[in-house]
């Protein structure tokens, strides 16, 4: 059965700081792009960063340019996101979603995990 | 990023289309992949590119494009449709449309 599990959303003040991770089982993570997308409280969604299957690649919604940074660790099947300077309009749950590449996106999501900012 | 109608009201076993209108930067050179998400739930994948479902979805679902508005349309509407569906592309990194809402008479 595949999971990812989110964990590491909480309550912080603005200008903190907060590291998400995406436990992942039951597919060959080494095998998947990843990703970060967000939802804040009854809006849409929103994709946050990309990542490579190295590593090496990485891409990232304009908002959380030089705030965010996708990494992996593929012996640990994981997926994090480091979010610094952290503002009210970051509250949002995250989702990580994996990417088959070449073949379909957005094919497996943990359940989330909350992250507010606020004083 | 796409622009999709904010809702769509249908009667039960009805058909329902949903429309999702980008620009060449995205719909128009990527495609769209299609996203179901019921409330409190993650988001769950009908389509992908070049119109495919995968495994496990209904063919009741099905997708197209046509220049740079990709289109799912939903047969013989069930009450568990009632959902926010999101259309989603790539334009130097992801983008997902303004979403549906799904109502099922």
């Amino acid at each position: 059965e595949v999971q990812l599990v989110e964990s590491g959303g909480g309550l912080v003040q603005p200008g903190g700081s907060l590291r998400l991770s995406c436990a992942t089982s039951g597919f060959t993570f080494n095998n998947y792009e990843m990703n970060w997308v967000r939802q804040a409280p009854g809006k849409g969604l929103e994709w946050v960063a990309f990542i490579s299957i190295s590593g090496t690649l990485m891409y990232y919604t304009d908002s959380v340019k030089g705030r965010f940074t996708i990494s992996r660790d593929n012996a640990k099947n994981s997926l994090y996101l480091q979010m610094n300077g952290l503002r009210a309009e970051d509250t949002a749950v995250y989702y990580c979603a994996s990417d088959n590449p070449g073949v379909m996106e957005f094919d497996y999501w943990g359940q989330g995990t909350l992250v507010t900012v606020s004083s | 990023g796409p622009t999709q109608p904010p809702s769509v009201s249908k009667g039960l076993g009805q058909t329902a289309t949903l429309t999702c209108t980008g620009d060449n930067n995205n719909v128009g050179n990527h495609g769209a992949a299609w996203l179901q998400q019921h409330q409190g739930h993650p988001p769950k994948l009908l389509s992908y590119r070049n119109n495919n479902r995968p495994s496990g979805i209904s063919e009741r679902f099905s997708a197209s494009r046509s220049g740079n508005t990709a289109s799912l349309t939903i047969t013989g509407l069930q009450p568990e449709d009632e959902a926010d569906y999101y259309c989603s592309s790539w334009d130097r990194g992801y983008v997902f449309g303004t979403g549906t809402k799904v109502t099922v008479l």
